[in-house]
């Protein structure tokens, strides 16, 4: 069965820190796709990175970093530099190709609360 | 480009009464998505439209339908509400192809059930 895994539920963080935010996932297929999503307060869901599972490589998006490990099934988030505007709830989320849609299984989220 | 847009925000409902959620996708896609949020739940995928479709569907009671318009919009509907149907309601659109699996969410429809 699918599932998504973010074991870190809260993490609060002094700005400036780097943070990295953990998902693991579990999934049948071969071929899958892997999400970030970040819900400020005012709760809409931003897409921040799609991955598929053929594409291990590391991705850098300014501040934004993701390390992809088929091997561990984990799919990594780390910040670098946290500011204040980074504080949200962070989701990590799956979804596997052969299927009849697009179906996204979220992880619980970290709440990520970053302090100046 | 406008982003999804969800009506209502906010509503309020009671016990047993029925409610229609409205979604409007970003312009040019065509598969809405639906999700169900809640503390203790997390978040949950109630059901998929493409193209006045139905496509896939999660595991909730009969009691949620949906449907897609042929303009892309699409509406779900709660009937005899239960309390823990309180929750925050959450749209998402895709476009087709390959790029279907990048959702994008609307701000969602808060819905309490007293």
């Amino acid at each position: 069965a699918q599932k998504v895994t973010q074991a870190q539920t809260e993490i609060s963080v002094v700005e400036k820190e780097d943070v990295t935010l953990d998902c693991v996932y579990e999934t049948r297929d071969t071929t899958y796709y892997l999400f970030w999503y970040k819900q400020p307060p005012s709760g809409e869901l931003v897409f921040l990175i799609r991955r598929n599972s053929f594409d291990e490589q590391n991705e850098i998006s300014g501040r934004y970093s993701w390390n992809f490990q088929k091997s561990t099934s984990s799919f990594n988030f780390t910040i670098t530099a946290s500011q204040v505007v980074d504080s949200a709830v962070y989701f990590c989320a799956l979804s596997e190709y052969n299927q009849a849609g697009t179906a996204l299984i979220f992880g619980k989220g970290t709440t990520l609360s970053v302090s100046s | 480009k406008a982003g999804v847009t969800q009506t209502p925000r906010y509503l309020i409902k009671t016990r047993g009464q029925q409610v229609t959620l409205s979604c409007s996708p970003i312009s040019g896609h065509r598969s809405v998505s639906w999700y169900q949020q809640t503390p203790g739940q997390g978040l949950q995928f109630l059901f998929e439209y493409f193209s006045e479709t139905q496509r896939n569907k999660g595991n909730f009671p009969g009691r949620f339908s949906g449907r897609q318009f042929s303009n892309s919009r699409s509406e779900m509907n709660v009937s005899t509400l239960e309390l823990g149907d309180s929750a925050l309601y959450l749209c998402a659109s895709s476009l087709a192809g390959e790029r279907r699996y990048e959702q994008y969410f609307g701000p969602g429809t808060r819905l309490t059930v007293t």
